[in-house]
């Protein structure tokens, strides 16, 4: 049992160029997130999935896109990357909609925008 | 906006020491207050969880004190050692709607031996 996995774990790219993060978790989990983490201002979430076939905007979502084809997947896109977006990506998903539920975390994405 | 403020930035306790970690917010609606603890090069973790039913929550070394007419929530790191040194974030969340956590800034901390 993975738990949420991450690939790749580091990344450079040049302003401009596109990438895609890919978050994988094997515990049956309806309900997954992409965060990112910059100093200083914690964990902010860019979007979310509550289900296969469905996505929606968290608190910074502009720059960004995800998809989430299968269940155990969910990706998140940088369209044209910007130095604004050099940050440390998680992923994390959890059982269900409950807001007491746990979330758990992948070991996240070091992405650098140069 | 940040509507969970986390203080220190960072600290240092030596090896023993109790280590305090507090967070405040503003909107009365939050109602599970959770702390995650990340280990460098690892994603976060959940610690510790409390409702503001009560006013104190302890597991093991770590207690959360919950004080709902101040708006404030504090962890308590009690005989720290060197293996918890690692980054704590406070977090709030709300019913109604999805499974949202808004995290605070997030505290470094350092158990020197």
């Amino acid at each position: 049992n993975a738990g949420v996995t991450q690939t790749p774990k580091f990344r450079v790219l040049k302003t401009g160029q596109s990438m895609t993060l890919l978050c994988a978790q094997d515990m049956n989990h309806e309900y997954m997130y992409w965060y990112r983490q910059d100093p200083g201002m914690g964990l902010r979430l860019i979007h979310y999935s509550v289900g296969e076939g469905t996505t929606a905007k968290g608190e910074v979502p502009d720059g960004y896109n995800v998809s989430r084809l299968k269940k155990q997947n969910f990706l998140l896109g940088l369209e044209s990357a910007a130095p604004s977006q050099t940050s440390v990506y998680f992923c994390a998903s959890s059982t269900s909609v409950a807001y007491t539920d746990t979330q758990y975390f992948g070991p996240g994405t070091r992405l650098t925008v140069l | 906006q940040q509507q969970v403020k986390q203080s220190p930035q960072s600290l240092i306790v030596q090896k023993g020491g109790i280590s305090i970690i507090n967070c405040a917010y503003e909107n009365t609606a939050f109602d599970y207050f959770p702390w995650y603890q990340q280990f460098p090069g690892k994603g976060p973790a959940l610690l510790i969880a409390i409702r503001p039913d009560v006013s104190e929550k302890k597991e093991g070394r770590f207690t959360i004190s919950f004080n709902k007419s101040a708006k404030q929530f504090s962890l308590h790191i009690m005989d720290s050692q060197p293996g918890d040194s690692a980054t704590y974030f406070c977090a709030a969340a709300m019913g109604g709607g999805y499974n949202k956590l808004i995290f605070g800034a997030g505290t470094r901390l350092a158990v020197h031996p």
